[in-house]
């Protein structure tokens, strides 16, 4: 079964604290993605990867940076949280090319405090 | 840049009742995907149905169909016999091979007994 593994399902964190979100995924695929969910906004990408060590910036990167040493792991970095980063976080993979559909993770809701 | 919109955040539906969910697009691209994906209280994203922008003919799972009219760039979702676990927000996602996929802001989906 594809399997996209978030590290965490909830997660309270305190204001200037440095935070880790942790994706695996299973499949081989070389695509992993952060995106935020906010209501009304639907999913925002805040970066990808399509290759071990490479990334790319989304539509709302400030603030978060990414780490992908390994194929299967691709981790979210919260540099110093705000209150303004509580969301919810998915995580998601997939195939670089053709008509492939994105797997998901069961996302993170961080609350920041 | 890409952008989709989905205009309706909330829709309702008596069960065993058609509901058609909307979508459209924005796009320079000729040759692109087009997806929906149903998130239900769990969180786990589910993809629905799929569409290659260049088949002609409308994609159909079972009970969910959708209405692609290209020119017009939109893509919309029907959902036959609507039943009580189709209740769930619903995302309209677009992607060009190689790409990130891009969501729609989300319509949630309530459907009645």
């Amino acid at each position: 079964d594809v399997k996209v593994t978030q590290s965490s399902r909830y997660l309270v964190k305190r204001t200037g604290e440095k935070v880790f979100l942790e994706c695996v995924q299973d499949m081989d695929h070389e695509n992993m993605f952060w995106y935020r969910q906010d209501p009304g906004l639907g999913l925002r990408l805040i970066y990808f990867s399509y290759d071990v060590k490479m990334k790319e910036k989304g539509d709302i990167p400030e603030g978060y940076s990414v780490s992908r040493e390994k194929k299967e792991r691709f981790s979210l970095i919260l540099e110093s949280a705000s209150t303004n980063q509580t969301s919810m976080y998915l995580c998601a993979s997939n195939i670089h090319r053709g008509l492939t559909e994105a797997f998901f993770g069961q996302g993170t809701r961080l609350t920041v405090v | 840049a890409q952008t989709v919109t989905q205009s309706q955040p909330e829709m309702s539906v008596q069960e065993a009742e058609t509901v058609t969910l909307s979508c459209t697009y924005d796009t320079s691209e000729s040759d692109y995907y087009l997806f929906w994906y149903k998130q239900p209280p769990s969180r786990q994203m589910i993809l629905v149905i799929r569409q290659e922008a260049y088949k002609q003919q409308n994609a159909t799972e079972n009970r969910f169909s959708v209405n692609f009219q290209k020119a017009a760039k939109s893509f919309s979702l029907k959902i036959s016999d609507s039943q009580l676990g189709d209740a769930a927000m619903y995302f309209c996602a677009y992607k060009t091979s190689g790409s990130r996929l891009t969501f729609g802001e989300g319509t949630q989906l309530t459907v009645n007994p």
